[in-house]
């Protein structure tokens, strides 16, 4: 079955700098990456997502990249805002499955 | 348009007894995934429901089971609850005609003692 892996953990950047979270996938029939953005408290909330037929996709301050070959694929959130500080998870889906699986997650903390 | 709905939102509950969840999706979806969230495992896909039948299942044991409403709302219930299930439950909806976005619930938090 599908396995995503994410990196890193734990992530803590300067308020206005840019992070980076990066996640592999071993299934290459997984044709869809979406980004999910977790608060205290709350349940997963998608911000951003990338089918297989595509590279990049950009929404404002987050992007998303996508290599197939490598099969990895990355958030990048530029200008970071203190509301930025979350959960963040990747996933993949395989094929016309409803099934998600998840990254373990990376803790990101904007600091001021 | 409201969002996914869950209820309740936390549950203390013993070693042995059983309990169900309840999931709304939102309206015009008719596609229910559940979902565990633990420390320890992340978030881990139980079970998907699309028009009142079972249509993909995860790898948990047969002590979890749900159901789907014509009504497209799904219940979920853990029999003879263990220590370790004690977690965060999610339910996420979809049309579920092809890959598109899952919306999550709030969750319900589940504490087994």
């Amino acid at each position: 079955g599908e396995n995503v892996e994410q990196h890193p953990s734990t992530l803590s950047v300067q308020e206005g700098d840019s992070a980076v979270i990066k996640c592999t996938y071993s299934d290459s029939a997984s044709n869809y990456f979406p980004w999910y953005k977790q608060e205290l408290g709350k349940g997963p909330q998608l911000i951003i997502d990338i089918r297989s037929n595509v590279g990049e996709k950009k929404d404002q301050r987050i992007a998303v990249t996508l290599n197939k070959t490598a099969k990895h694929f990355s958030l990048h959130i530029t200008e970071t805002q203190p509301e930025d500080s979350a959960v963040y998870f990747c996933a993949a889906i395989q094929g016309g499955a409803q099934k998600l699986v998840f990254g373990q997650g990376t803790r990101l903390t904007i600091n001021p | 348009k409201a969002g996914v709905t869950q209820t309740p939102r936390y549950l203390i509950k013993t070693r042995g007894q059983q309990v169900t969840l309840s999931c709304s999706p939102i309206s015009g979806h008719r596609s229910v995934s559940w979902y565990q969230q633990t420390p320890g495992q992340g978030l881990q896909f139980l079970f998907e429901y699309f028009s009142e039948t079972q249509r993909n299942k995860g790898n948990f044991p047969g002590r979890f089971s749900g159901r789907q409403f014509s009504n497209s709302r799904s219940e979920m219930n853990v029999s003879t609850l263990e220590l370790g299930d004690s977690a965060l439950y999610l339910c996420a909806s979809s049309l579920g005609t092809g890959q598109e976005t899952q919306y999550f619930g709030p969750g319900t938090r589940l504490l087994v003692l």
